[in-house]
């Protein structure tokens, strides 16, 4: 059964620091990593993909991936409680070679005034 | 660029009914997918459908059926509703052919069995 592992959290760090979320994934044969912000009662919303080893950054986002040890973060500095949310990390499965994402129990970020 | 659409928003269903949600994908978007939301097993994959095939299932019961139609637009179907399908189903669409392109979720649709 292939995972998606997240810390559930929650994480807490004050405004203006920055967070970091984490998650390791089981299916090395995986190509596309994705990021999904989720306000409680609303639906996820993308704020990061990420296919090639290394950096992405958009703005205040980082996504970082290390294929072969099977691990993404997702960094975001001057962390604002705007940025409260669940954050859920999301996988391609390859072998269906469809878009089947498997996605973690997501991690939840709390920004303190 | 209009988003993902669910109709309705919510429902409240009496166990054994049959119910019916419905997604409009971002236009020119060939793929939508379903996944089911609850508090103990999180986002879990149902089916996803790419010019009207279904191309992948997840490990849900014959209850859960989905169709796509020619204009991409997508129903999802449970039958003998039980009250373990209380959930937030969703519904993503992305404009991918092959595995890793971007999804984008609707609104989703709040589904309450009693």
């Amino acid at each position: 059964q292939k995972e998606v592992e997240q810390n559930s959290g929650p994480l807490s760090v004050p405004e203006g620091a920055i967070a970091s979320l984490n998650c390791t994934y089981s299916d090395r044969g995986s190509q596309s990593f994705f990021w999904y912000r989720q306000y409680s009662g609303k639906s996820p919303e993308l704020i990061m993909s990420i296919y090639s080893n290394g950096d992405k950054e958009d703005g205040r986002f980082t996504a970082q991936l290390n294929k072969a040890s099977q691990y993404v973060s997702l960094l975001i500095r001057d962390s604002q409680p705007s940025d409260s949310a669940t954050y859920l990390c999301a996988v391609n499965e390859r072998s269906s070679n469809t878009g089947k994402l498997i996605f973690g129990q997501g991690t939840t970020l709390q920004v303190k005034p | 660029k209009a988003g993902v659409t669910q109709t309705p928003r919510y429902l409240i269903k009496t166990r054994g009914q049959q119910v019916t949600l419905s997604c409009s994908p971002i236009s020119g978007h060939r793929s939508v997918s379903w996944y089911q939301q609850t508090p103990g097993q999180g986002l879990q994959f149902l089916f996803e459908y790419f010019s009207e095939t279904q191309r992948n299932k997840g490990n849900f019961p014959g209850r859960f059926s989905g169709r796509q139609f020619s204009n991409s637009r997508s129903e999802m179907n449970v039958s003998t509703l039980e009250l373990g399908d209380s959930a937030l189903y969703l519904c993503a669409s992305s404009s991918q052919t092959l595995g890793g392109t971007e999804a984008f979720f609707g609104q989703g649709t709040r589904l309450t069995v009693v």
